[in-house]
């Protein structure tokens, strides 16, 4: 079966960290710019941060900039998210998905999302 | 790196179309012919059902369509069907940063 499968998730104090990780199962994804996307409960789709097919380029939405670091490891078929210094409003699914070869090439396959709860 | 503006809400009876705008920059969607869509039912992932502005990716119903003129794109829903209620996004490649749209919800009434 194709998909991406994201995990790491749950309830973390405002301040705290989580690393999230997405696997690959059934689709490569080198050759592929890799990005995360977050939604907040009954929000809006949000881009997070995105990576090159190498890793070489690394770009994040001005919120998370500096607490956030996007990652991944070809070879394991899988994508990271290091989140620190979290916020209440870092609460959402996180998403991950898959882009084209190029960072402007649409997206094809998208993880169910992992839920990040901040919260006291 | 502003949310691209979208209206919150669109609806149409069954048969007719409906037309969801996408504003953003001369930064963003004035820049680039790199404009998305996606569909989002609720509980369930998006979709991309545009892509590059005008493409449709295999499978997507020839009813949707999208256009760009200057820092504003736009979706059309043809021949409304009830399956088409959903959240409805823009999304624009900017250069060093990708952008979503604020999100349009169509009812089918």
């Amino acid at each position: 079966e194709v998909q991406l499968v994201e995990s790491g998730g749950g309830l973390v104090q405002p301040g705290g960290s989580l690393r999230l990780s997405c696997a690959a199962s059934g689709l490569t994804l080198s050759g592929h710019w890799m990005h995360w996307v977050r939604q907040a409960p009954g929000k809006g789709l949000v881009w997070v941060s995105r990576i090159s097919n190498d890793g070489s380029s690394r770009s994040y939405t001005d919120s998370v900039k500096g607490r956030f670091t996007i990652s991944r490891d070809n070879a394991k078929k899988t994508l990271y998210l290091q989140m620190n210094s979290l916020r209440a409003e870092d609460t959402a699914v996180y998403y991950c998905v898959r882009g084209g070869e190029y960072s402007y090439k649409p997206t094809d396959y998208w993880g169910q999302g992992t839920l990040v709860t901040v919260s006291s | 790196q502003s949310a691209l503006t979208q209206p919150p809400s669109a609806s149409g009876s069954p048969g007719q179309s409906v037309t969801i705008s996408c504003t953003g920059t001369s930064s963003d969607v004035g820049a680039y012919n790199y404009v998305s869509w996606y569909q989002q039912h609720p509980g369930k992932t998006p979709e991309l059902i545009i892509y590059e502005v005008t493409e449709r990716p295999s499978g997507v119903p020839d009813r949707f369509s999208g256009s760009k003129s200057g820092n504003t794109a736009s979706l059309t829903v043809s021949g409304l069907q009830v399956e088409d209620e959903a959240d409805y996004y823009c999304y624009s490649h900017a250069g060093t940063y990708n952008v979503f749209g604020t999100g349009t919800k169509v009812t089918v009434l």
